[in-house]
């Protein structure tokens, strides 16, 4: 069964850079596209990027998807962090027999 | 636009079934993907199956033998039926809809609902 593996947690200071990874642990990463989502506490999640690296209507350019086959991993990097970025982000992808995979989430701390 | 709301019993027994509805308003069912996906307290979504509108299914594989999703096209409400429930069932559950691009997007959430299981 697929796997997509998020670090549990990462922080930066306001104004910093910050990259989230999900590593897929079977097929490649280019097999299927990735969908990123961002839940703060007590509501449901929205998208913040899908398809490897659209933003979603209304996300500012600050969100950036990627793809890397090296590693075969995507990354979701948030520039310019601002206090409202603090919350768990997901990733989500698929594969022959789960259409609907989730990673485990990242909890982000902005210092 | 399209909005969605969960509801259903808050607590359940041991042994039983689990069983929540979710009504859609402001759009259309079509050409949607409609989803349950759960929460555990403290942990991360768990994919729980669909529903295409045109009927079809689709569930985790390791929920796959208890799980029941269907769509009330006439009421616009999407249900979710999850036998023998255990402790490990226990979460918030959310319905969402679904559309594909490239890979099925859950573009719309409902609030969410919580359930626990206990007697």
């Amino acid at each position: 069964n697929l796997m997509l593996t998020q670090p549990h947690s990462v922080s930066e200071s306001p104004g910093k850079t910050v990259t989230i990874s999900c590593t897929r642990s079977s097929g490649t990463i280019t097999s299927s596209f990735v969908h990123w989502y961002q839940q703060r506490p007590g509501s449901a999640p929205t998208t913040v990027i899908y398809d490897d690296n659209i933003r979603a209507s209304g996300v500012p350019d600050r969100f950036s998807g990627s793809i890397d086959s090296s590693s075969n991993s995507a990354s979701l990097t948030i520039s310019g962090l601002v206090a409202e970025d603090e919350a768990e982000y997901y990733c989500q992808s698929s594969d022959s027999s789960t259409p609907v995979v989730f990673g485990g989430g990242t909890k982000l701390t902005v210092l | 636009q399209v909005q969605l709301r969960e509801s259903g019993p808050g607590l359940v027994k041991p042994s039983e079934t689990l069983s929540l509805t979710c009504d859609v308003s402001g759009g259309s069912l079509s050409p949607n993907y409609w989803n349950w996906i759960r929460q555990p307290p403290g942990k991360g979504l768990e994919w729980v199956g669909y529903i295409y509108y045109s009927g079809s299914t689709n569930y985790n594989p390791s929920l796959q033998s208890r799980v029941t999703i269907s769509l009330d096209t006439s009421k616009k409400q999407l249900s979710l039926r999850l036998r023998s429930v255990t402790a490990a069932d226990t979460a918030v559950y959310f319905c969402a809809r679904g559309v594909f691009r490239g890979l099925i997007e859950m573009d719309v959430w409902g609030k969410g609902t919580t359930v626990t299981v206990s007697s």
